[in-house]
């Protein structure tokens, strides 16, 4: 299996401030993509990032709070923009390869806005 | 209603107990069936993966489908004190593209 690998594994915000996260896969994959998982709370899929077009975001998320790039097959970053303290959370990329079903999940980036 | 229903726990065993975990899902259309195991601070780990009706065993993990009664169950033998985490359960359907809906997870303590 492959190693997904996420930047930072957590941070310490002040509200209003944006911050990018970076999850890199040490093979080329399919699909990635981006969840949030509150505390205390499941999973939930913020969007499906898409190599060299836009990202898809599931109802109730939003391109301009939630900026997402994927330059290749191995990379994407997520940018949580003007936070807020209801942005703290755990943020979490998933990937997907061809012809599978499942979904593979990296480290996790914990999230703090003050 | 949420479409995937997962006791919260804490489910607490003693060693070498058999675990029982399940799902109930209000949906019929989900097709594909998933258990993750995420320890604190960890991202979520795929245990099993089971397509439609039936079972699965992998070792002392055994996953369960019943589409007629939209319940699944994963049973982990011979538990461990590492078995100690939160066990989510997943699901999609087969129009949903890429998107699995998740259960809010059950937290197990496996005591020595």
């Amino acid at each position: 299996s492959a190693v997904i690998s996420q930047k930072p594994s957590r941070d310490i915000c002040q509200r209003g401030t944006s911050l990018t996260i970076q999850c890199q896969v040490d093979s080329q994959v399919t699909m990635m993509f981006w969840y949030r998982q509150q505390p205390g709370q499941s999973l939930t899929l913020i969007a499906t990032a898409n190599q060299g077009s836009e990202a898809t975001y599931e109802s109730g998320f939003v391109i301009d709070k939630f900026p997402i790039s994927r330059p290749n097959l191995t990379f994407s970053t997520l940018t949580v923009s003007n936070m807020s303290p209801e942005d703290s959370s755990i943020y979490l990329c998933s990937v997907r390869w061809d012809g599978q079903e499942t979904q593979y999940f990296g480290p996790g980036t914990r999230l703090l806005v003050l | 209603q949420k479409e995937v229903e997962q006791d919260p726990g804490p489910l607490s065993v003693p060693e070498g107990a058999i675990v029982s975990l399940n799902c109930t899902y209000s949906n019929s259309a989900f097709q594909y069936f998933m258990w993750y195991r995420q320890y604190s601070r960890k991202g979520p780990e795929l245990l099993m993966y089971t397509y439609s009706s039936g079972n699965k065993e992998d070792g002392r993990f055994t996953a369960q489908v019943d589409k007629s009664s939209k319940y699944i169950s994963l049973f982990i033998r011979d538990s461990q004190p590492s078995d100690s985490a939160t066990y989510l359960c997943a699901m999609k359907r087969r129009a949903a593209g890429n998107k699995l809906t998740f259960g809010g997870g059950t937290r197990v303590l496996v005591k020595p």
